[in-house]
């Protein structure tokens, strides 16, 4: 059964970084694109960042670009998602999740909180 | 940049008793490109509805996706204790690569 296990989470100051990790079981991890999810408090569901199933390509959200790096290891079923710069508006839960044919996702992780705060 | 207005905000029901949830886009959208899911609390959301109306793995055929262009909509026909939620849509393709809808929670009435 696919499985998709978030770790990383924590508080962070403004201005620092912090790196969120995503371990992959049950399927083969290097057939899959995977991304980046967030879900600020009180807020919908906001995509972040995406790397193609070979690490080939990656895309991100403007709110995030060049702040954020999405990178995966696929020999060892990882998808992390390296954050500087972080500011209070990135506090939020961090999901990741594989994708369908690059168009919906059906495979997600319960998610990792990170809270940006001084 | 695509935005997906979802309507109710809330809806109160009893169960047993028929949801409908809509989502609209602010332009057309492929019928390929149109999800739905379901999001618990502490939960991984979950894959409803893919392709405007195909049903994800597993998933009862209580949920129901339909609808083209710009209005689409989800329906669970007999609300059961384990279906209050917050459902979203999702849409792929625009300025960002993937939006969603604000969600819309169906609350125990």
């Amino acid at each position: 059964q696919a499985q998709l296990v978030e770790s990383g989470g924590g508080v962070v100051q403004p201005g620092r970084s912090l790196r969120l990790s995503c371990a992959a079981s049950g399927f083969k991890f290097s057939n899959y694109g995977m991304h980046w999810f967030r879900q600020a408090p009180g807020k919908g569901l906001e995509w972040v960042a995406v790397v193609f199933y070979d690490g080939s390509k990656t895309y991100y959200a403007d709110s995030v670009k060049g702040r954020f790096t999405i990178s995966r290891d696929n020999p060892k079923n990882m998808l992390y998602l390296q954050m500087n710069s972080l500011r209070d508006e990135d506090t939020a839960v961090y999901y990741c999740a594989r994708d369908i044919n690059s168009c919906y996702f059906d495979c997600w992780g319960q998610g990792t909180l990170v809270t940006v705060s001084s | 940049e695509i935005v997906l207005t979802q309507s109710p905000g809330t809806l109160s029901l009893s169960p047993g008793e028929r949801a409908t949830l809509s989502c609209r886009a602010s332009q057309y959208i492929s019928s390929s490109y149109l999800a739905w899911y379901q999001h618990k609390p502490g939960q991984a959301p979950r894959l409803l509805i893919y392709g405007a109306s195909s049903r994800a793995t597993d998933i009862p055929d209580r949920f129901s996706g339909s609808g083209s262009g710009t209005d689409f909509t989800l329906t669970i026909s007999r609300l059961e204790p384990e279906d209050f939620a917050i459902y979203y849509c999702q849409q792929y393709g625009g300025s960002p690569l993937y939006t969603f809808g604000q969600g819309t929670k169906v609350e125990i009435k």
